[in-house]
């Protein structure tokens, strides 16, 4: 079982849809849970961190954080084109460690 | 806004050749990071440091030194060049235990 892991998709929805990316992670004392986004041939960018259980919400990203089920997602409201990208999930173990353990991304392709 | 740079974008390089790739940021973070990034593995932990002088290594270290010799400065070095370090490599900087990792543009090295 991998420790972080993520559907690679591609998951294709339509432009103005919501788009729901997912993460599960193998360590039930993990702290920290963080949302990158990466373009073909670019690095990994911060969209968002989320430390407690709930959602937060920025803008048209919203994180949900439920430790119970070691789940993790990653909401886009009214997709646009320039969302289409891998998105990372990225997770900080329990103890004393500056880890993080990256899964492998999903793909999302937002149609027109 | 978090600063990581890398020394260049795409390097060239020999069977056996020693290669240098150098990451600089300018937020005063104490730890950094080198990855290496390849399709269907995701992002792999090489080395991370999280002081000066300081260094640990992370998954996939054989093959590979790094120095920090001044805060600002993490570099990563490759022995002796072999074909299967082709890679991108990402280097990233945090500022503290379980925060966000913020990424430089990343290295695409390729090895003849």
């Amino acid at each position: 079982q991998k420790e972080v892991e993520q559907n690679s998709g591609p998951l294709s929805v339509p432009e103005g849809a919501i788009a729901s990316l997912n993460c599960t992670y193998s360590d039930r004392g993990s702290q920290s849970f963080f949302w990158y986004r990466q373009y073909s041939g670019k690095s990994p960018e911060l969209i968002m961190f989320i430390y407690s259980n709930g959602d937060k919400e920025d803008g048209r990203f919203t994180a949900q954080l439920n430790k119970a089920s070691q789940y993790v997602s990653l909401l886009i409201r009214d997709s646009q084109p320039s969302d289409s990208a891998t998105y990372l999930c990225a997770v900080r173990k329990g103890g004393a460690t500056n880890k993080l353990i990256f899964g492998t991304g999903t793909l999302l392709a937002v149609q027109p | 806004d978090v600063k990581v740079t890398q020394s260049s974008r795409y390097l060239v390089k020999r069977t056996g050749e020693k290669v240098f790739l150098e990451c600089v940021q300018d937020m005063d973070h104490e730890n950094m990071f080198w990855y290496r990034q390849d399709p269907g593995l995701g992002l792999r932990l090489i080395y991370f440091s999280y002081d000066v002088k300081m260094k640990e290594k992370g998954d996939i270290p054989e093959g590979y030194s790094v120095s920090r010799e001044k805060k600002e400065r993490f570099s990563l070095i490759l022995e002796s060049a072999s074909t299967n370090q082709t890679s991108m490599y990402l280097c990233a900087s945090s500022s503290g235990l379980g925060m966000a990792q913020y990424f430089g543009p990343g290295t695409r090295l390729l090895v003849l």
